[in-house]
């Protein structure tokens, strides 16, 4: 079975800081991997995904993420944080490209700063 | 298109009380799941389904049923409603199939549920 943790439950930056959300997983197939954003009083949307075809992913809203297979991790970044940014952030790992069902770790809510 | 749509958006129930949270869509997809939210846990899956007359658990389907008679309808019934399971609650559906490979899930607004 597969499972996802995310490293800190609360991450708090500055505006135009960099944004760092650390997220490890563990599955014994080759992973999909996503990141999901969730703003105030809303489901959940995908912001980007990892599908073998590339290890650095682009999403929107200028984020990104890096899969590195060694490390287990698919850490998310953004170079510049936006007031817009203050949200709560979860990573998923499916059970690769069969699989019927979505794990997620328990999130990150980012906080921003003027 | 209105996507995934979830009713009620707020409940109050009394432990013992039955209620059925509804889910629709009009994408036409095949998947469809139900995830609560909990702080500090992310999001557990209760029960999915992969098309109509096909259902199965999930991660935490204990106190909650399910049934897929259409495509577009896939309602969570507690049948006796207990405090553990007060929860926000997501229902969403995926294009394609199971949320795996290229496939993404497009979640409801929420149904946030008190027991009391």
């Amino acid at each position: 079975a597969q499972s996802v943790t995310q490293l800190g439950s609360h991450v708090s930056v500055s505006e135009g800081a960099l944004v760092l959300l650390r997220c490890n997983y563990s599955s014994s197939v080759p992973p999909y991997l996503f990141w999901y954003v969730q703003y105030p009083n809303q489901g959940l949307q995908l912001l980007l995904k990892y599908t073998s075809a590339a290890t650095l992913v682009k999403g929107i809203n200028g984020f990104e993420a890096e899969f590195k297979k060694s490390e287990t991790s698919f850490h998310l970044t953004k170079p510049s944080a936006h007031m817009s940014d203050a949200a709560e952030y979860f990573c998923a790992v499916s059970e690769g490209a069969a699989g019927n069902k979505l794990t997620f770790g328990g999130g990150t809510r980012v906080l921003v700063k003027p | 298109n209105a996507g995934v749509t979830q009713t009620p958006k707020f409940q109050v129930l009394k432990t013992g009380q039955s209620m059925t949270l509804q889910c629709a869509q009009d994408m036409n997809h095949e998947y469809m799941s139900w995830y609560r939210q909990d702080p500090g846990m992310g999001l557990r899956l209760i029960h999915y389904s992969v098309g109509a007359g096909i259902t199965d658990q999930g991660e935490v389907p204990n106190g909650y049923n399910v049934s897929r008679s259409t495509t577009e309808d896939f309602p969570l019934r507690l049948l006796s409603a207990a405090p553990s399971q007060t929860s926000v609650y997501f229902c969403a559906s995926s294009q394609g199939g199971p949320p795996s490979g290229a496939n993404v899930l497009t979640f409801g607004a929420g149904s946030r549920l008190t027991v009391l």
